[in-house]
């Protein structure tokens, strides 16, 4: 089977940094993506980690490694905005099926 | 613009009365699946499609059923709801090659 790992609630204040970290087992391993899901919102895109490393996008940096089964979204000069539901995600049976952690809740404090 | 288009965006029915969730994508991406979130359990995958006329189950297919006709249309259906299936349902689509999911805006549905 395949199952992520992901805290379920993390707090921070604006402008700290903040790691969510998601941990996989899965049969076959395309990539780690990382999601962003507003009260009300759909979920949309944030990173994505084929290979080891960490990628960069503005405040959001994601990190991998697969040789650890692990991998983390690190979110930078916190605003009230990121106040949301972040999922990682793994693509695995061939890039055929995405499977979806249970969610971490960010609360982001003045 | 590019989007996945989901509807209703809430529909409250009955037990056993048959209906159909749309979903629709511009992006002539190979891929689509269905979701569906409750709290606490995250996104679960309720059937998926690599193109025209191929799906396949994902975690949670009872009581669903999908086609794929054409390759921007993905229906979800549910021949009888129940009480269970009370839930807030999400489309999905990227390409076959591709990292990055589009997310409809998403279905309500309140099965009484």
């Amino acid at each position: 089977g395949q199952s992520l790992e992901q805290p379920s609630e993390v707090t921070a204040v604006e402008g700290a940094i903040v790691q969510i970290n998601c941990t996989y087992q899965t049969s076959g391993f395309y990539g780690l993506s990382w999601y962003q899901q507003h009260d009300g919102g759909a979920p949309t895109f944030l990173s994505y980690n084929a290979l080891d490393g960490l990628e960069e996008t503005g405040r959001f940096s994601s990190f991998l490694s697969r040789s650890d089964s692990y991998g983390y979204l690190l979110l930078q000069e916190l605003q009230m905005k990121d106040s949301a539901s972040y999922f990682c995600a793994v693509r695995d049976n061939y890039g055929q099926n995405f499977v979806f952690g249970p969610g971490t809740r960010l609360s982001v404090l003045p | 613009e590019a989007q996945v288009t989901q509807n209703p965006r809430y529909l409250i029915t009955v037990t056993g009365k048959k209906l159909t969730v749309t979903c629709s994508q511009n992006m002539n991406h190979e891929y689509m699946s269905w979701y569906r979130q409750d709290p606490g359990l995250g996104l679960r995958q309720i059937y998926y499609s690599m193109n025209v006329e191929v799906t396949d189950k994902g975690d949670v297919p009872e009581g669903y059923k999908v086609s794929r006709k054409e390759k921007r249309n993905f229906p979800l259906i549910l021949e009888s709801p129940s009480p269970n299936q009370t839930s807030l349902y999400f489309c999905a689509s990227s390409f076959s090659s591709g990292e990055k999911l589009f997310f409809g805006s998403g279905t309500q549905l309140s099965v009484l």
